[in-house]
């Protein structure tokens, strides 16, 4: 079985300060999406990432796919209130249409 | 969110009743998913659907049933609820190697 653990699992910063979540497994993956999900709402697609050492950016966040493809970081900058909500990393292999989810992160932006 | 809806949202249960949650999509993709959420623990699969007529089991499978008789419904049932099942209930539409796209959830409590 292919686990994923998130760290940390709560995080409360102020706004305008920076921070990194992390996802981490023994396993290999052939993909890592990150999702967010708000209170009373299910997870919704940030981001997907396939290679090995792969970076994307949306706006403010920074996603990293580790090199070994075990495990990712998520970095946001000048974090919002906005960016509350639970942090969910989530694995995928090639010919199998299961994702194993991570336990999460939740975030709370202070204003 | 837009694609695949949950009805009922809410649900009191009694234990030993039966009930079906049900999952539309209208994005015509081929597999469906059946998560449940419970703090501290993220989302575990219970069963998935990989085309109209199929069913597998997932992560979590017993006191749960599920069919798939046409391509974009994908129901659960619970036979005889049990407290262990009071749970925030969440369906996910996908194609193979592409994000799934959650609906906002069922809270079911079982007492």
């Amino acid at each position: 079985t292919q686990l994923l653990e998130q760290s940390p699992q709560f995080l409360s910063i102020q706004e305008g300060e920076n921070l990194t979540v992390y996802c981490n497994s023994s396993s290999v993956f052939s993909s890592l999406q990150w999702y967010r999900q708000e209170p009373g709402e299910g997870p919704v697609l940030l981001v997907t990432v396939v290679t090995g050492g792969e970076v994307k950016k949306l706006k403010r966040l920074t996603f990293q796919f580790g090199d070994a493809r075990k495990d990712s970081s998520l970095h946001i900058t000048a974090a919002q209130p906005g960016d509350t909500g639970l942090y969910l990393c989530a694995g995928g292999n090639f010919g199998n249409e299961k994702l194993t989810f991570g336990t999460g992160t939740r975030l709370t932006i202070i204003p | 969110n837009a694609g695949v809806t949950q009805t009922p949202k809410f649900r009191v249960l009694k234990t030993g009743q039966s009930m079906t949650l049900l999952c539309a999509q209208d994005m015509n993709h081929e597999y469906m998913y059946w998560y449940r959420q419970d703090p501290g623990m993220g989302l575990r699969l219970i069963h998935y659907s990989v085309g109209e007529g199929t069913t597998a089991k997932g992560e979590v499978p017993d006191g749960y049933n599920v069919s798939r008789l046409k391509k974009q419904n994908f129901l659960l049932g619970l036979e005889s609820a049990a407290p262990s099942q009071t749970s925030v209930y969440f369906c996910a539409a996908g194609q193979h190697d592409q994000p799934q796209h959650f609906g906002d959830g069922t809270r079911l409590s079982i007492l």
